[in-house]
Order: structure tokens, then sequence, then C-alpha cells
């Protein structure tokens, strides 16, 4: 069964600091990985993009690993401010159809407080 | 920040009542998509279009309906709405890439969130 889980569930972290949140996936056969952020009441908005030959892909702030071989991708949040304070979803497609199906973790509740 | 659109933002009505939840893109994307959304869960494609006049049934089951006239234009209607249809709604859309696409990327509408009481 394809599956995305992400850990933790939920974060809080000081404004400044860093942080790591997790993303594990059965999804086969592997097409590309994307981080989304999603602001309360918002729709998601893309961070980053990797398919199977990247293994790390920076968007200012956030840096998102990927190892295919264990199937897990890790992103880094640096200076954290608190307009991060999202849901951070971790989305895997296949690329076993046309339709380029994709596969939503549950998300990471970061909240940043100052 | 993608254009598409989602009317309208918020949404509480009575039980029976018949609501169309409305999707539009200016992009000129192919694909358009409909995902339902609980609190803290994952998101649910419940439809999903190749272009005009298709549309299919996604992964989970929906009472709610979809037509696709206009390429632009993708909406959703509840013919009569249940308190079980209570949910945040996204309508997404992305590019059908020639020649074999590496990946088709989803921009996400800002959602519709229904409560039906």
């Amino acid at each position: 069964k394809n599956q995305v889980e992400q850990s933790p569930q939920s974060l809080i972290i000081l404004e400044g600091k860093n942080c790591t949140l997790q993303c594990n996936y059965t999804v086969s056969p592997f097409s590309n990985l994307r981080w989304y952020k999603q602001d309360t009441g918002r729709g998601p908005v893309s961070l980053t993009i990797m398919t199977f030959s990247e293994n790390t892909k920076s968007n200012g702030r956030y840096t998102a690993t990927l190892d295919a071989d264990t199937k897990q991708s890790s992103l880094h949040i640096t200076a954290s401010q608190l307009s991060d304070s999202a849901s951070y979803i971790c989305v895997v497609s296949d690329r076993g159809s046309t339709l380029g199906r994709l596969y939503f973790g549950r998300g990471t509740q970061l909240t940043v407080w100052p | 920040e993608a254009d598409i659109y989602q009317t309208p933002r918020y949404l509480v009505i009575g039980t029976g009542k018949k609501i169309t939840l409305e999707c539009s893109q200016t992009m000129g994307h192919d694909k358009m998509y409909w995902y339902q959304q609980d609190p803290g869960m994952e998101l649910h494609l419940i439809h999903y279009s190749y272009g005009v006049n298709s549309t299919e049934k996604g992964d989970l089951s929906s009472e709610s309906t979809v037509s696709r006239i206009r390429t632009e234009h993708f909406p959703l209607t509840l013919e009569s709405a249940r308190p079980s249809h209570t949910s945040q709604y996204l309508c997404a859309s992305s590019v059908v890439a020639s020649g074999g696409a590496t990946y088709n990327e989803q921009f996400f509408g800002p959602g519709t969130r229904l409560t039906v009481l």
C-alpha cells in the first residue's frame, strides 16, 4: 500500500531556531517528492520538488533532502520566523499513470513562538 | 502565487440544500482536481479531470459530482448536503507535459470551508 508518514505530528520552536521535519514513504514506482506549506485555511503552496536523481534542494531558508534508497526525506528550516507557522506536508508522486497520482502525508504542524 | 480561484471561501448551509463550489483557473491547465481535507488529516482526491468533457472519480468516494465544460472551470455540486459533508474542499490544477512528463506540479486554490448544519 502506498503511504506517506510524517513526523513529528506537531512541533513548537522559538523564533530564530532551526528545525527538521521527517517524511517516510512507501510509494512505488517513485516519481518525485514534494514539500508543501499550508497556512491555516489556505491551500498548500509548493516549497520544493525532488526527482529520483536529486538528493537535496533549497528554497531560501528551506532545504529538502531525499534518500531514495531508504525512502526518506527531510525538510530543514533555518532561522525560523513567525510566518513559518503552518502545516508542512510531504507529498509523493508515482509514475504509474498519466495522472501522476499524489500521495499526501498528514503534515507536521509547526508553531513558531516569539 | 498560482491563478486558481475558489468561491465561496466559507459556506454554512442547512441539511438538504443543493450547493455548488466554484473553481476556476486562468493558466490554461488541462488537469484539474478536487480534494477533501478534514482538520489534521491528509488530502483525499475525490474527483479529477484530464480536460474538457473528462471527469473521473478519485480515491475517496464522494456523493458530489463535477463537470468540465470549459478548460478553466471545474465546479463541484452536492445535490443534498448533509452534516457528513462538512469539510474543506480544495481545487487544484496542473499542466499536462508532452513527450513524457517527469512530473506535473499541482497548484492549489485557497479552498472552501463547508459547514452543513
